[in-house]
């Protein structure tokens, strides 16, 4: 069975510029999660979809981050215009959606990005 | 007060060692705790979830929870150089789904 994948693993963009990150969680996962490591911090927590509806966006930074999950499968998170503190790595996760808080989460790769 | 709470290292032991990793949260009402693994570069990868008081094991690693001191620990005995890693603690918050990590402690295993 495929893992959560990223697209894409690496990106940089010049300050004003808009990106989109693309997440496909495992095959059947209800759940998806959206989460950002700046250098040098920890984890921080973006946002919730179950299926195709947001359950929690209360880790979103401001309105320049709009996250998607048409028909409830893979999900997009685009920045726009992009800024220079959003420098980090974006990890997408997600987990079968059990109905309880242990749910396992599965992360993905991650998606390097780079504003210069 | 942070949120969650590691001491960040490192912390270094020699292989064959127990390692012993702390972690403290600040919200009464979480319920779920769990520890990822980390290595550089890479994804966290679950090790264990614990939500009830007390040790639970599996294999070499034994999460441990006090939710009265607000503490959860993770011990990983016998340690192999594979262990090397950074360990993240994570709790859900208010006991819903939003995660909340700790900034992580990194570990080194001597051979």
């Amino acid at each position: 069975e495929a893992g959560v994948t990223q697209f894409p693993s690496h990106s940089v963009i010049e300050k004003g510029q808009t990106v989109t990150l693309r997440c496909d969680p495992i095959s059947g996962h209800d759940n998806l999660y959206w989460y950002r490591r700046v250098m040098g911090k920890e984890i921080k927590f973006l946002l919730h979809f179950v299926k195709e509806s947001k359950q929690d966006e209360s880790g979103m930074p401001n309105n320049r981050f709009l996250a998607e999950r048409t028909g409830g499968t893979y999900s997009t998170l685009k920045v726009q215009p992009a800024e220079l503190e959003d420098s980090g790595v974006y990890f997408c996760a997600s987990s079968l959606g059990q109905g309880h808080s242990t749910d396992t989460q599965y992360f993905g790769p991650g998606t390097r990005l780079t504003v210069l | 007060q942070k949120e969650v709470e590691q001491n960040s290292g490192p912390l270094s032991v020699p292989e064959g060692a127990i390692a012993s990793l702390n972690c403290t949260y600040s919200d009464r009402g979480s319920q779920s705790f769990f520890w990822y693994r980390q290595y550089s570069g890479k994804s966290p990868e679950l090790i264990m979830f614990i939500y009830s008081n007390g040790d639970k094991e599996d294999g070499r690693f034994t999460a441990q929870l006090n939710k009265a001191s607000q503490y959860v620990s993770l011990l990983i005995r016998d340690s192999q150089p594979s262990d090397s890693a950074t360990y993240l603690c994570a709790v859900n918050w208010g006991g819903g789904f939003k995660t909340i990590f700790g900034a992580g402690t990194r570990l080194f295993v001597k051979a």
